[in-house]
């Protein structure tokens, strides 16, 4: 069965450094989410990818963090300056419909990271 | 009121047990709905989508109350690999809307 994947799947850097998490979606999926979950918190939106563009995106993604699809393949979600409440698990995930009781998203196994 | 709202439990039944969960949204024009199942540590993953007629799959039944707004999710003749945290899933109000998560309700079921 086709999978999300997602590396790495921990990252340790310390706080002001750049961090870059990333994502393989599913081949011939069309969309492309970025969430974040702190620990013991509820799964939060960042931001959709169509298109070689963002579609969406919440008050969380702000200046500090970029997306993009450098290849046909991946996906990468960069956190320019990390602050130590970026310390999250971070999910990608791919669906090939958007909207609609017929959308399905799916997950990666997530990355991991910890500020210090 | 939160945008998406769940009980967040936890629920502990024995196996074999009906156990239900509700949950709220706050946006009427809410368009999409699902139910999400999260293992400890573990990324989401799709449990079912919720139709405006109610639907069923198996021992999972999801209904939608747009008057009330609220969904709810039935497990019958629960297993002990139901055991996880059950996120309430609301996009709206229009297909472009960004999605949102609730924060969950714990299931538990002991032998």
């Amino acid at each position: 069965e086709p999978e999300v994947t997602q590396t790495p799947s921990h990252q340790v850097t310390q706080m002001g450094q750049e961090v870059i998490l990333r994502c393989v979606p599913i081949s011939n999926h069309l969309y492309f989410y970025w969430y974040r979950q702190i620990l013991g918190q509820k799964v939060e939106f960042l931001v959709s990818f169509y298109n070689n563009e963002i579609s969406e995106k919440s008050e969380i993604f702000d200046d500090q963090f970029s997306v993009e699809r450098p290849d046909g393949s991946n996906f990468t979600l960069k956190i320019r300056s990390t602050k130590l409440e970026d310390s999250a698990m971070y999910f990608c995930a791919s669906s090939d419909i958007f909207g609609g009781a017929g959308e399905t998203q799916y997950f990666g196994p997530g990355t991991r990271l910890l500020v210090l | 009121r939160k945008e998406v709202e769940q009980d967040p439990g936890p629920f502990n039944v024995p196996e074999g047990a009906t156990v239900a969960f509700n949950c709220t949204y706050s946006n009427s024009a809410s368009q999409s709905f699902f139910w999400y199942r999260q293992d400890c540590r573990k990324e989401p993953k799709l449990l079912m989508s919720v139709y405006s007629s109610g639907n069923e799959d198996g021992r999972f039944t999801a209904q939608l109350n747009r008057a009330s707004q609220y969904i709810s999710l039935l497990i019958r003749d629960s297993k002990l690999s139901d055991s996880a945290t059950y996120l309430c899933v609301v996009r709206g109000p229009s297909s472009a809307s960004k999605i949102i998560f609730g924060s969950g309700t714990r299931l538990s079921i002991r032998p």
